[in-house]
């Protein structure tokens, strides 16, 4: 399967800091990135959906001044969550899809964040 | 409102067969995924069907029937290792995923 990196796996900030996320596809362009938020024992919640070129989308309830998406290559796309708070800790996890009709996302290693 | 409905654990023993189940109600349809996670990693890909049918790959089998809304991850031979959470995804008419809840199996020796 296609590869897709992110880094980095894990990430311990002061709070009022921002952090950023990078999400690369190595072997593939990633026409779609998707960025999910996975709390203990929970399933994936989508934060948002960014095509390259072009300002991504974001689900009901997640604050796009907080966490900003750059997707601004077909191999790259970055999660920066900025002023982060305790309460922003947690699992990011990126996932990349190409063009074409393709329907399988791959996964990247996934970010711990720890605000502190 | 599209929802995906699966077990949230199931225990089985080294050795046996399971069968996690998954029923689906979503706006359209274009395939269903089972992906493995274990705890503090990302998912990996197990499966992806989009017509009716079994589809074997190894000890993992997975079931669909789109009449039903209904899907099901089949181990076998269970392993130790084989203890995490599975997750059921819905490809919608938007290709956009919709997730389940996960089931945590339990393998006990």
């Amino acid at each position: 399967g296609a590869v897709v990196s992110q880094h980095p796996s894990r990430v311990i900030c002061k709070s009022g800091t921002s952090v950023k996320i990078e999400c690369r596809s190595l072997d593939f362009q990633a026409t779609t990135m998707f960025w999910y938020r996975q709390f203990p024992k929970k399933s994936l919640m989508l934060m948002a959906t960014s095509n390259e070129g072009s300002k991504a989308t974001y689900e009901q309830g997640v604050e796009k001044d907080k966490f900003l998406i750059n997707h601004a290559s077909l191999t790259l796309s970055t999660l920066t969550v900025t002023s982060a708070h305790p309460e922003d800790s947690s699992f990011y996890i990126c996932s990349a899809r190409g063009g074409d009709g393709d329907t399988e996302a791959f996964f990247g290693q996934g970010t711990r964040l720890t605000v502190v | 409102g599209q929802n995906i409905d699966q077990p949230t654990e199931m225990t089985a023993t080294e050795g046996a067969i399971v069968q996690i189940n998954c029923t689906y109600q979503t706006s359209g349809f274009n395939g269903l995924f089972w992906y493995q996670q274990h705890a503090g990693e990302a998912p990996t890909f197990l499966s992806y069907n989009v017509l009716d049918g079994l589809e074997e790959k190894g000890r993992f089998s997975s079931f669909l029937s789109r009449s039903k809304g209904y899907s099901y991850l089949l181990l076998k031979e269970l392993q130790m290792k084989d203890s995490a959470s599975y997750l059921c995804a819905v490809l919608d008419s938007n290709y956009q995923l919709i997730w389940g809840a996960g089931t945590k199996l339990i393998i006990k020796p």
